[in-house]
């Protein structure tokens, strides 16, 4: 999306290990960061988010961070396993409509047996 | 007991039909989305509704139509369709236009244009 930059693009890890997935942002109004993990042949379904009042979320294996001063907030999956394979999304307000969300590119991550 | 659901789930069509994407939702949200993803994977809004009004309208051409009988369905007309419109299309809905809710996706509608 023009305002959210994702990165890496595709990334693969070793079943068991850590996979970390950063987003940045523009616009410093932002307070809603939404992770979406869309799996082959589905649509995207929600995951995880966060609001700019806490810096850090967790829900099981999957935590999200956010640091407003440097405008990023990233994604954090432990103890990977295969069912995580997927493509993941962030997302953020769109700078100057708050009631509309823009996409980042996504990541597609592969969890290797 | 599906939330989202789009119809059809594929469509092959010629250059330059018209066709078009039905979406219901069953959740009682208020807000309805169209999005497209092309093969990158690229998720881009086109069109949303609240409460059976346009509400946001991205640059898209005007041969593609939304239509919304009532707030539980948003519809997708595309006219004189081009190679360029293959893609993905997902319905979408959350409870409100607040932008800080869960956008609960349909399972998507594939299309190709030959």
């Amino acid at each position: 999306g023009e305002n959210v930059e994702q990165h890496p693009s595709t990334l693969s890890v070793q079943e068991g290990d850590s996979a970390v997935i950063k987003c940045t942002y523009s616009d410093s109004a932002s307070n809603y960061f939404p992770w979406y993990k869309q799996e082959l042949g589905k649509g995207p379904q929600l995951i995880i988010d966060i609001r700019s009042n806490v810096g850090e979320k967790k829900d099981q294996r999957i935590a999200v961070t956010l640091n407003k001063t440097a405008k990023h907030f990233s994604l954090h999956i432990t103890e990977t396993q295969p069912e995580d394979s997927a493509v993941y999304f962030c997302a953020a307000p769109r700078a100057g409509s708050a009631r509309q969300l823009t996409f980042g590119s996504g990541t597609q991550l592969t969890v290797l047996p | 007991d599906t939330a989202v659901s789009q119809t059809p789930k594929y469509l092959v069509t010629q250059m330059g039909n018209d066709k078009s994407i039905k979406c219901e939702q069953n959740l009682g949200h208020d807000t309805m989305y169209w999005y497209k993803q092309d093969s990158k994977k690229f998720l881009k809004i086109m069109f949303s509704y609240n409460n059976k009004e346009l509400i946001i309208n991205e640059t898209v051409p005007n041969r593609f139509s939304p239509k919304s009988p009532d707030k539980a369905h948003l519809n997708l007309h595309i006219n004189s369709l081009e190679l360029g419109d293959s893609a993905v299309y997902f319905c979408a809905s959350s409870p409100s236009l607040a932008g800080k809710e869960t956008q609960y996706f349909g399972p998507g509608t594939r299309l190709l244009v030959l």
